[in-house]
């Protein structure tokens, strides 16, 4: 199955500074999908990230706040923009594995004070 | 969209003891997966298992899509358990979409 690199893993943040998360998939994938996790809650889905094309914004996340960048079919960031304490969440990205799955990255510990 | 719901949403259990964790959604599905997310946050692949039962070691899933539910034992439970558990279901919304369940947090304790 693919193989997920995230970073970074953990970060503090003053508020209104921005933060950008990568992600680097060994195996070329088409669609690249971001999840944050506030805490003491489950995943939500921001967007999915194609290559080549405008990241689709699932309802309540907006690119101005959550750009997403996806330069090719291994990679993609996204920045957490103008950070207020509200922002503090796990974020992680995901691809899918025909065979089994949906596989997840490490995850970014983000904490904003 | 889809309803999720996962129960119940804690537990506590001694450890070596078994305990059974259910997932039932709202609407038909593509695909089911069962996650274990670790202290640490990190999501661990357990189950793809849009159907049947599936078997590995001490962990077994069971998903019945026509009634809408699945089901994941877990037996003999050690202290490494312990984390959240999250079911999440694909379904087509459109385009292929994954919502997460609402979770089932437990605690394995010596």
């Amino acid at each position: 199955s693919a193989v997920i690199s995230q970073k970074p893993s953990r970060d503090i943040c003053q508020r209104g500074t921005s933060l950008t998360i990568q992600c680097q998939v060994d195996s070329q994938v088409t669609m690249m999908f971001w999840y944050r996790q506030q805490p003491g809650q489950s995943l939500t889905l921001i967007a999915t990230a194609n290559q080549g094309s405008e990241a689709t914004y699932e309802s309540g996340f907006v690119i101005d706040k959550f750009p997403i960048s996806r330069p090719n079919l291994t990679f993609s960031t996204l920045t957490v923009s103008n950070m207020s304490p509200e922002d503090s969440s796990i974020y992680l990205c995901s691809v899918e594995d025909r065979t089994r799955g949906y596989t997840f990255g490490s995850g970014t510990r983000l904490t904003v004070v | 969209g889809i309803q999720v719901e996962q129960s119940p949403p804690d537990l506590i259990l001694q450890e070596g003891a078994n305990s059974t964790l259910r997932c039932n959604f709202s609407d038909s599905v593509n695909n089911l997966q069962w996650f274990h997310q670790n202290p640490w946050g990190q999501l661990i692949n357990l189950f793809y298992i849009p159907s049947g039962t599936k078997q590995n070691g001490r962990l077994s899933a069971t998903t019945v899509a026509t009634e809408r539910y699945s089901l994941l034992y877990i037996s003999s439970s050690q202290t490494t358990d312990s984390g959240v558990y999250f079911c999440a279901v694909v379904y087509s919304g459109g385009y292929q979409k994954v919502t997460f369940g609402t979770g089932t947090k437990l605690q394995v304790i010596p």
